[in-house]
Order: structure tokens, then sequence, then C-alpha cells
């Protein structure tokens, strides 16, 4: 079965940068796009940008671009969200989840990224 | 951006009644929508995707209708398991969008 398990939480102190994990299991990694996705209470969700996992392609919301770096290994069918010069805005829950052209059947569980001095 | 505007923002139903959610799109989407459900701590669950296609393994009583600016989720016969929020998403433009959410709660 298709599943996305992501990292645990992360504690980070501002100005300091996390970077988050997505491993994919039961297809082929290369068939779909990995969207990253981000939630919080104020915000609601926003879609961060995407990677295509076979050339490394990368699409960017225009707001998060310098703030997310966007990777991926194929060799172990993980994708990479890296989150730098963080502040406490970036305190939220970031998912990942498979790009079916638009819709997203299945998503990871969720890492709680809180940022705090 | 395309805007998604969800209401109401909250619903108060008694289990077995019937709901109809609204998403409103800043501009024409054609059926670019697809309908989530949240629960507290849990991921999104993929409902319905392009308006109105129905997803394997959701029960039948989630449908969903419109086209162009308007988009509305239907549950008939609301179950205890339903209460949870409900987002739109569009895909129409490469920057995907959300609508800010209708939770659904037990009246």
């Amino acid at each position: 079965q298709v599943q996305l398990q992501q990292s645990g939480a992360e504690l980070a102190k501002p100005g300091s940068s996390v970077k988050i994990s997505c491993k994919a299991s039961g297809y082929t990694f290369t068939s779909y796009d990995i969207s990253w996705i981000k939630q919080t209470t104020g915000q609601g969700l926003e879609y961060i940008g995407y990677i295509n996992t076979g050339s490394g392609g990368t699409y960017y919301n225009e707001k998060f671009k310098g703030k997310a770096t966007l990777t991926v290994d194929k060799s172990s069918s993980t994708a990479f969200m890296q989150l730098s010069s963080l502040t406490p805005e970036d305190t939220a829950v970031y998912y990942c989840a498979r790009d079916q052209l638009g819709w997203f059947a299945y998503w990871g569980q969720g890492t709680l990224v809180t940022v705090s001095s | 951006n395309i805007v998604l505007t969800q209401s109401p923002a909250t619903l108060s139903v008694t289990p077995g009644e019937s709901v109809s959610l609204s998403c409103r799109a800043s501009q024409s989407i054609s059926t670019s929508i697809h309908w989530y459900q949240q629960k507290s701590n849990e991921s999104p669950r993929l409902l319905i995707k392009y308006a109105s296609q129905s997803i394997s393994g959701i029960p039948s009583r989630f449908s969903g209708s419109g086209s162009g600016t308007d988009f509305t989720l239907s549950i008939n016969r609301v179950e205890s398991e339903d209460f949870s929020i409900y987002y739109c998403q569009q895909s129409y433009s490469s920057l995907y969008t959300f609508g800010s959410g209708t939770k659904l709660e037990i009246k």
C-alpha cells in the first residue's frame, strides 16, 4: 500500500535550519511529484511547492522562495524539505503529499516544527 | 492567487441531517476543485476530486457538485464520524490554494 513516512518533530532555534524527510513506499517513486503543504492554526493550509521526483525540477510558491528548499534522493525514495532562517512564524505542521496532477490522495503523517529560543 | 472562500465557517447539525458546504472561487476554475476531510491530529483525507468525481473507499453519502466559481460538498445523512473540518483546494493554477475550512460540529 502507498505510504509516505515523515521524520519526527523538530524543535529549532530562531535563525537555524531544519530538514524534514518524506520516505515513500508502495509505488514507483519517480512516477509522481511530491508536494509540501504547511498547516498552521492561523493561516490554515498553505501550498509550499513540489518536486518532480524523476528530474529533481521544482516549483515554489513565491511566498516560500528562499525559505524552503526541496530535494529528492531517488535511491532511497525519499523527498526532503529544508527550511532555513527559521522564525516563530515557521512553527507549523508540514505535510508531504503525493501529487496526482493537482490532487492529493496520499499524505504523510505530518511533521511538527516548533521554532523557539 | 486564486482565493477560495468556504462557508459557513462552522455548521452545527444533528446526526442524520443532510448538509451542504460551500466553496467559492475568486475566478472561474472549471471543475478543478477537490475536497478533503481532516479530523483532529490527522492528515487530510481526499473525499472528492474534480468537483464531483468519487474516490474509492469514501462512503457514498459524500458527493460534490459545481463548476466555474461555485462548488458544493454534500453529506447525505451525517454520521457521528463525519464531525470534522472540511477543506476545498483548487488545482486550476500552478499555485494550488486551499479554502479556510468549514467545521462540522454536533448540535
